[in-house]
């Protein structure tokens, strides 16, 4: 039972234009939402997260938005650069601190010079 | 910050044979986690520890791994009898609990092939 979904396995784009990268999840306590970026031969590094009292946070070029009643978040990276190619991992987690982070699947995305 | 460092990165071995991974968290970290990836999937929850309490193993464990963190800092994890299915990147994370956000900061893993 996948709780974080992340239903596109690759994503392509144009560099310079937007990518959108798109989350779903089913367990109505998650409360916090990160996204973390995930070189190869590398551990994740964390990007930009958002609380679910928020709907919309940004830092730079990146922005999260949150839909809560439809259960979907989705990470906005303008411009996109060649250096954003990576797989992105969405994750969440509930509001105790006892709660553990769980992953999405993750999506690559290429970015094209 | 020396960053979360794992040992070794890269590990093979046959079937059967035991193997033991360390990580070594953020100094001042007292929450530490390991997870699980495979080719195309998310780091998955194996365990976490509170400074040296275990506070969850995911049922998912087999008995054949175990984890410890003895004095609250670094922390190993052991896979006996390994099978050709334990083959993945082992992560592991840590955190400072309370914190202002739940951002975890992960190792480079070590990545086990079993032959």
């Amino acid at each position: 039972d996948q709780q974080v979904k992340q239903n596109s396995p690759s994503l392509s784009v144009q560099e310079g234009r937007i990518s959108i990268l798109n989350c779903d999840y089913t367990n109505s306590m998650f409360d916090y939402f990160l996204w973390y970026k995930k070189y190869p031969a590398e551990g994740p590094t964390f990007l930009i997260s958002i609380s679910s009292i928020k709907d919309k946070n940004e830092d730079g070029r990146f922005t999260v938005f949150l839909n809560k009643s439809a259960k979907h978040l989705s990470l906005h990276i303008v411009p996109s650069q060649p250096g954003d190619s990576a797989v992105y991992f969405c994750a969440a987690k509930g509001q105790t601190s006892y709660d553990k982070v769980i992953f999405g699947p993750g999506t690559s995305l290429s970015v094209i010079p | 910050d020396t960053g979360v460092s794992q040992d070794p990165r890269h590990k093979i071995t046959k079937r059967g044979q035991n193997v033991t991974f360390r990580c070594d968290p953020i100094s001042e970290h007292n929450r530490l986690y390991w997870y699980r990836q495979t080719l195309g999937q998310g780091p998955e929850f194996l365990t976490y520890f509170q400074n040296e309490a275990q506070l969850e193993k995911s049922r998912l464990l087999s008995d054949r791994f175990s984890a410890e963190r003895p004095k609250g800092s670094f922390s190993t994890l052991e896979i006996q009898r390994t099978e050709q299915g334990d083959s993945a990147m082992y992560l592991c994370a840590s955190s400072l609990i309370p914190a202002t956000n739940e951002k975890l900061f992960f190792g480079s893993g070590t990545q086990l092939s079993v032959l």
